[in-house]
């Protein structure tokens, strides 16, 4: 049973461009929301992370937008680079446990 | 530096033979954790461990144990019960308190023929 429902699988970018990665959940015990950023051959490095008591958050160029009523959180990639190209999972935390979406392949062409 | 080391980096086995990847930290991580990485299907859960010598079965645990010997180790054994067990498996750790981040080694791919 997946608890967090990620799309799109993969996205196409041109450079330049905006990138959006949404993620969805059902859980409502849920309290934390990163995004995890993975380059091929590495493990997940913490991107950014919110709470949902905000319904933003901006680092750089990377905005976490969260709408608690719709259980939904996305990713907005701003300016996107080829550099940022990689896999991107968004997760939810509940007690110290955190549940991973299926993961989103970003390519940013130059 | 500090961070997880997970060896070896590939890993090739014959089918019905048992397997260790080694997980070490040197964080002072009280919590470790295995998961599972295939195509399409994200990170899941395999075992995870919040104390020395106890571990906790995670959502995909049939066909693999561990051990927590050492605060700093974590060494997951996929046996030859494991159906399926070619994959990209990732160790990581995080302090116990609440909503602290989990840092990933770089990872073990293990091939099964």
């Amino acid at each position: 049973q997946q608890q967090v429902k990620q799309s799109p699988q993969s996205l196409i970018v041109q450079k330049g461009g905006i990138s959006i990665i949404n993620c969805a959940y059902e859980n409502t015990a849920f309290d934390y929301f990163p995004w995890y950023q993975q380059f091929p051959g590495k493990g997940p490095a913490l991107l950014i992370a919110i709470r949902p008591d905000v319904s933003e958050k901006k680092e750089g160029r990377f905005t976490i937008s969260f709408n608690k009523s719709a259980k939904q959180f996305s990713l907005h990639i701003m300016d996107s680079q080829p550099g940022d190209s990689a896999t991107y999972f968004c997760a939810a935390n509940a007690g110290n446990m955190l549940t991973f979406g299926g993961g989103t392949r970003l390519m940013v062409k130059p | 530096d500090g961070g997880i080391t997970q060896s070896p980096k590939y890993l090739f086995r014959k089918e019905g033979q048992n397997v260790t990847l080694s997980c070490e930290q040197n964080l002072n991580h009280d919590a470790m954790y295995w998961y599972r990485q295939d195509p399409g299907q994200g990170l899941r859960l395999i075992y995870y461990s919040q104390i020395v010598n106890d571990f906790q079965k995670g959502d995909i645990a049939e066909g693999y144990s561990v051990s927590r010997e050492k605060k700093e180790s974590f060494p997951l054994t996929v046996t030859s019960a494991q159906k399926n067990p070619t994959a990209f498996y990732l160790c990581a750790s995080s302090m116990i308190n609440g909503n602290s981040p989990l840092h990933f080694g770089n990872g073990t791919r293990l091939t099964v023929t």
